[in-house]
């Protein structure tokens, strides 16, 4: 089975940290993907990579950058993290087609 | 990029029945997926749907392509069919964001 793996299910930082949220994925997939989810607002794409080293903007990016040294880890950094960055973070890993999601990281920032 | 509605938004059942879940697509698409979210944030890939009809036990899809939706049907609700169920899909014209809908919320109560 496809295995995705975010490195915490809930975290609690501060405004104005600096916040790394990691994903790391067994299948060897090409396309990786960060989202965050928001009540009503359903998942919204931040930052999506094909390959190493290359990263697309999605929908909303401010504030937020992304690395992908290896293949099977994608990160997503909050610069400088505010409290309209609470919220659900979802990272997914894809073949060309099918989509397969971590456990999801609860992220609160006070 | 693709816009994505999905209805209803909510949905309450007694356990035992049956429910039908749209999702619209603004312009074609193709990689539709449908995915569960179950209560604990963990979203599940039910259905690759680009077109035609499939089933996995209880559930199935239908996609229209030419028609711009498709139709998730639960058959004989369970309890543990709660959650808030997505559908994604991806641009014809070189868009490769996969974009979802705000979701359908169901709830089975026993």
């Amino acid at each position: 089975d496809v295995k995705v793996t975010q490195s915490s299910r809930y975290l609690v930082k501060r405004t104005g940290e600096k916040v790394f949220l990691e994903c790391v994925q067994d299948m060897d997939h090409e396309n990786m993907f960060w989202y965050r989810q928001d009540p009503g607002l359903g998942l919204r794409l931040i930052y999506f990579s094909y390959d190493v080293k290359m990263k697309e903007k999605g929908d909303i990016p401010e504030g937020y950058s992304v690395s992908r040294e290896k293949k099977e880890r994608f990160s997503l950094i909050l610069e400088s993290a505010s409290t309209n960055q609470t919220s659900m973070y979802l990272c997914a890993s894809s073949s060309t087609v099918i989509a397969f999601f971590g456990q999801g990281t609860r992220l609160t920032v006070v | 990029g693709i816009q994505v509605e999905q209805s209803p938004p909510d949905l309450i059942l007694q356990e035992g029945a049956n429910s039908t879940l749209r999702c619209n697509f603004s312009d074609s698409v193709n990689n539709l997926q449908w995915f569960h979210q179950n209560p604990w944030g963990q979203l599940i890939n039910l259905f690759y749907i680009p077109s035609g009809t499939k089933q996995n036990g209880r559930l199935s899809a239908t996609t229209v392509a030419t028609e711009r939706y498709s139709l998730l049907y639960i058959s004989s609700s369970q309890t543990t069919d709660s959650g808030v169920y997505f559908c994604a899909g991806l641009s014809n014209f070189g868009n490769e964001k996969l974009t979802f809908g705000t979701g359908t919320r169901l709830t089975i109560i026993p």
